[in-house]
């Protein structure tokens, strides 16, 4: 079954540093998304990317966060600085544009730690 | 800011009995709702979704109901295998709004053989 690849699994850095997180979605799927779950709280939604742009991003992605599709297969969150609260799991999806309806296919997350 | 609540945080059911979680959300623009189940160090995984359109639907030993009028919806696992322990995510989804899903804060099912 297909799947949605992330790497790496863990990641810690030194806050202040810049981050680049990985991911390989479906190769059919038009949509990508960045969520992320703080420890003991609910998975957030940070992102949505369809036709190289974002379409839509919460309060959370702020100027800090971007998004990147840079060879057709890979799909990126870069975190500028990364500050002790960004410390979370974060998890890539992509969907068919029925995503909705028939659900998301998520990563399996990467573990950021911020020290 | 929660517009989808699970309020149980925890349920535990002994396996061939029926595993009943539950869902309240206030947004009365969504218009899809899921539910994802999570194992450690995994994704969610999507199991069964459900228009507002409806009030049922069912797969297998997943089914869900959804009550418009209450803001409700409950996934019902029958029978319950112990393999089914995870943590249970209701999701959200509001029309145009580029298929972003609000989640709730998860239900984490303990099955006892």
């Amino acid at each position: 079954e297909p799947e949605v690849t992330q790497t790496p699994s863990h990641q810690v850095t030194q806050m202040g540093q810049e981050v680049i997180l990985r991911c390989v979605p479906i190769s059919n799927h038009l949509y990508f998304y960045w969520y992320r779950q703080i420890l003991g709280q609910k998975v957030e939604f940070l992102v949505s990317f369809y036709n190289n742009e974002i379409s839509e991003k919460s309060e959370i992605f702020d100027d800090q966060f971007s998004v990147e599709r840079p060879d057709g297969s890979n799909f990126t969150l870069k975190i500028r600085s990364t500050k002790l609260e960004d410390s979370a799991m974060y998890f890539c999806a992509s969907s068919e544009a029925s995503g909705r309806i028939y659900g998301y296919t998520f990563g399996s997350g990467t573990r950021l730690t911020v020290v | 800011d929660q517009q989808v609540k699970q309020n149980s945080p925890s349920l535990s059911v002994q396996e061939g009995r029926i595993s009943i979680l539950n869902c309240d959300y206030t947004n009365s623009m969504f218009d899809y709702f899921l539910w994802y189940k999570k194992y450690p160090a995994e994704g969610p995984t999507f199991l069964i979704s459900i228009s507002s359109i409806k009030d049922k639907n069912e797969d297998g030993r997943f089914t869900v109901f959804l009550n418009k009028s209450a803001k409700h919806l409950s996934l019902h696992i029958v029978p319950s295998q112990p393999g089914d322990s995870a943590v249970y995510f209701c999701a959200a989804s509001r029309g145009g709004s580029n298929y972003k899903l609000t989640f709730g804060k998860g239900t984490l099912l303990t099955v006892n053989p």
